[in-house]
């Protein structure tokens, strides 16, 4: 079956637009969690889903920041007026239910503000 | 905030040579997992340890969790060139999120 799946895999962009990175979720699970992966460094946790709700967004660094989930499957991460220092891998994992299920991840939107 | 170590950040051997890596942290994990990642790719899962003191085997990959629950180690036993990718460690936080190593890039040369 098909895996995760992200788009776009590449996004360019200019300091100060906005931006959205789109996740697909293997089918069937209800748990999907963004991370942040910066150049040389391992995935930063963002946030989780667990169905259409956000159980745990500590890890969004500032109110640019929003996600959403509206029907429980697809994600959108939002990110308002970009900064140089947003430029990173954006990974997108999902898992059957959570609650230490194995996380499938996608392979990533590489974002660049110029 | 749980941070956990890994180390060496790069290492680069013979294909053949053993090699161990090592993730530390000063904090208990519930469990710890060990991700290999290709370029372009996401993280994909090795093993889950759990235990404290447990062993797991992977054909030629050893993976050991600490009888504290705090650090873990990766053993590579004759190093093939298809080794070579970036290993992470990352410690379950709850039942949530995971924390991530910075990652140690192997490269094994033929």
């Amino acid at each position: 079956g098909a895996g995760v799946s992200q788009t776009p895999s590449n996004k360019v962009t200019e300091k100060g637009k906005y931006v959205e990175l789109r996740c697909d979720p293997i089918s069937g699970h209800t748990a999907l969690y963004w991370y942040r992966q910066s150049l040389g460094q391992g995935p930063e946790f963002l946030i989780y889903f667990q169905g259409t709700g956000a159980a745990d967004d500590s890890g969004l660094p500032n109110d640019r920041f929003f996600a959403v989930r509206p029907e429980g499957s697809v994600s959108t991460l939002k990110i308002q007026r970009t900064e140089r220092g947003d430029s990173a891998v954006y990974l997108c994992a999902s898992s059957l239910r959570g609650r230490g299920d194995e996380q499938f991840f996608g392979p990533g939107t590489r974002l660049t503000v110029l | 905030t749980q941070l956990l170590e890994q180390s060496p950040q790069f290492l680069s051997i013979q294909e053949g040579e053993n090699l161990t890596v090592y993730c530390n942290s000063s904090s208990v994990f519930s469990s710890l997992q060990w991700y290999r990642q290709e370029p372009g790719e996401g993280p994909v899962l090795l093993v889950t340890v759990v235990t404290g003191g447990e062993v797991k085997k992977l054909k030629r990959l050893t993976f050991q969790f600490g009888d504290a629950r705090k650090d873990s180690s990766l053993h590579i036993t004759a190093a093939q060139p298809g080794d070579t990718g970036l290993y992470l460690c990352a410690g379950a936080v709850g039942a949530q999120k995971l924390v991530f190593g910075q990652g140690t890039r192997l490269t094994i040369n033929p």
